[in-house]
């Protein structure tokens, strides 16, 4: 049973819409992250949250909006998205701060993108 | 930067078997090495990590990997393996004072009965 959940786990979705992944992790953690996991392709970094606030983008496309209204949740807004943003979002919680940090992952979300 | 490179895409062993599945990384300073392992419809979840000390660590479910640091290198290892093995097995490098977490793209291990 993992620590760090996600909603919705399965999403499709057409170019024109307005969606929201949401994850919650319930590991007292101060730090989340969003990965996407694509087909034949290493996870990729998309964002990180320090103490709530936004320290990493990487080079993230402005359709992709994140979230971090306190440090158990996080969400990722999209919008316009194309058929090339189908793929794996996981959602990923550590403890800074702390010698020994490992990231813990959610379950995810499968985006389907027409 | 730092990059992780998983040179097995696909591993297929029988029961019984040994299994090494290698991981270099790049990278010009200290570093943090993970192992995750994601079975068939679950999540990814930590296998081992190695931080310090003792180069040789010890995971959950009689993985081991060992660090060698002259090889730029974390191979995973299990001296017999399981059905229950199959999954797909990912390397992860954290650079000091980093916070995000460096994949390789992961290897499909398949254990036949």
């Amino acid at each position: 049973e993992t620590g760090v959940t996600q909603t919705p786990r399965h999403l499709v979705m057409g170019m024109t819409n307005k969606k929201s992944l949401k994850c919650e992790q319930h590991l007292g953690h101060n730090a989340m992250y969003w990965y996407k996991q694509s087909a034949k392709k290493p996870l990729e970094l998309m964002f990180v949250y320090s103490l709530e606030e936004r320290v990493e983008n990487n080079s993230v496309p402005s359709r992709f909006s994140p979230e971090c209204p306190n440090s158990s949740h996080l969400f990722l807004h999209l919008h316009t998205l194309q058929p090339e943003d189908s793929a794996l979002y996981l959602c990923a919680s550590s403890q800074l701060l702390r010698d020994r940090e490992a990231q813990y992952f959610g379950p995810g979300t499968r985006l389907l993108v027409l | 930067a730092q990059s992780v490179s998983q040179h097995n895409h696909h591993v297929i062993l029988s029961e019984a078997a040994s299994l090494e599945l290698g991981c270099n990384y790049s990278y010009g300073g200290t570093v943090n090495l993970f192992w995750y392992v994601q079975y068939p419809g679950q999540h990814l979840q930590l296998l081992l990590k190695y931080f310090s000390g003792d180069p040789l660590v010890k995971g959950i479910k009689g993985f081991e990997a060992e660090f060698i640091k002259s090889k730029f290198s974390f191979n995973l290892r299990k001296p017999s393996v399981q059905w229950s093995d199959t999954a797909e097995y990912f390397c992860a490098v954290r650079g000091t004072g980093r916070r995000a977490l460096t994949f390789g793209s992961g290897t499909r291990l398949q254990v036949q009965p």
